[in-house]
């Protein structure tokens, strides 16, 4: 298995632009979760997925952020309009109900 | 509520020992532990469920005192590839969720 796979590596937008992350979680893994990491903060989660279907999205920081997985392979955390503040790593896990795993995460600089 | 690590950086020398704590204010219900080197992913070592459980990998092991809501981690014989940060995720009794929380890390540099 390829793992967890998560696109671009690397995003660097303007401020106000729409920001696009893309996860491609294990095959067979039914949960899905999408964490924020920086270094005050640490790892947040901010909404997971169980069989394709949003679960807990209290962790979304604002209406700015929206997550979507229209299908067992493919997930989207979008930001629209990005801001500085949101300038992160941003990590897709997946789990079928024991250890997680990540993907390689996306770092994203807002300027 | 986050659990609380420490400490929260260590520097061992090639062969020492160190071990790591992970503690909780609420029930737990289960306790992951996880390793990210630096511009990498977190990558899982173990978890342990409630039981007071000891689990071991390789020379890196693990309890739970489900009592004191606390976890640690041994590191023994420490080897320059244990460098890295490592986090503790907790699972909480009752959550009826498989959502993690982790702790904020702790940075352990294994020197030769």
């Amino acid at each position: 298995d390829a793992g967890v796979i998560q696109s671009p590596r690397h995003e660097v937008t303007e401020m106000g632009q729409e920001v696009t992350l893309r996860c491609k979680p294990i095959s067979g893994h039914d949960y899905l979760f999408w964490y924020r990491q920086t270094m005050m903060r640490g790892l947040e989660l901010l909404i997971y997925f169980n069989n394709n279907v949003p679960i807990d999205d209290s962790g979304m920081p604002e209406d700015r952020f929206s997550a979507k997985m229209p299908n067992a392979s493919f997930s989207t955390l979008k930001i629209q309009p990005s801001e500085p503040r949101d300038s992160a790593v941003y990590f897709c896990a997946s789990t079928q109900g024991y250890g997680y795993t990540f993907g390689s995460g996306t770092r994203l600089t807002v300027v | 509520q986050q659990p609380v690590q420490s400490p929260q950086a260590v520097i061992l020398r090639e062969g020492e020992d160190a071990v790591i704590n992970c503690s909780s204010s609420k029930a737990l219900y289960s306790v992951h532990w996880y390793r990210q080197k630096h511009g990498e992913a977190p990558v899982f070592l173990m978890i342990l469920l409630k039981g007071g459980e000891q689990k071991g990998h390789d020379k890196i092991s693990a309890s739970f005192n489900e009592k004191k809501q606390q976890s640690s981690l041994y590191l023994t014989a420490s080897q320059l590839s244990y460098s890295g940060t490592y986090f503790c995720g907790t699972l909480y009794s009752g959550a009826g969720s498989y959502q993690l929380t982790f702790g904020k890390g702790t940075k352990l540099s294994v020197i030769p």
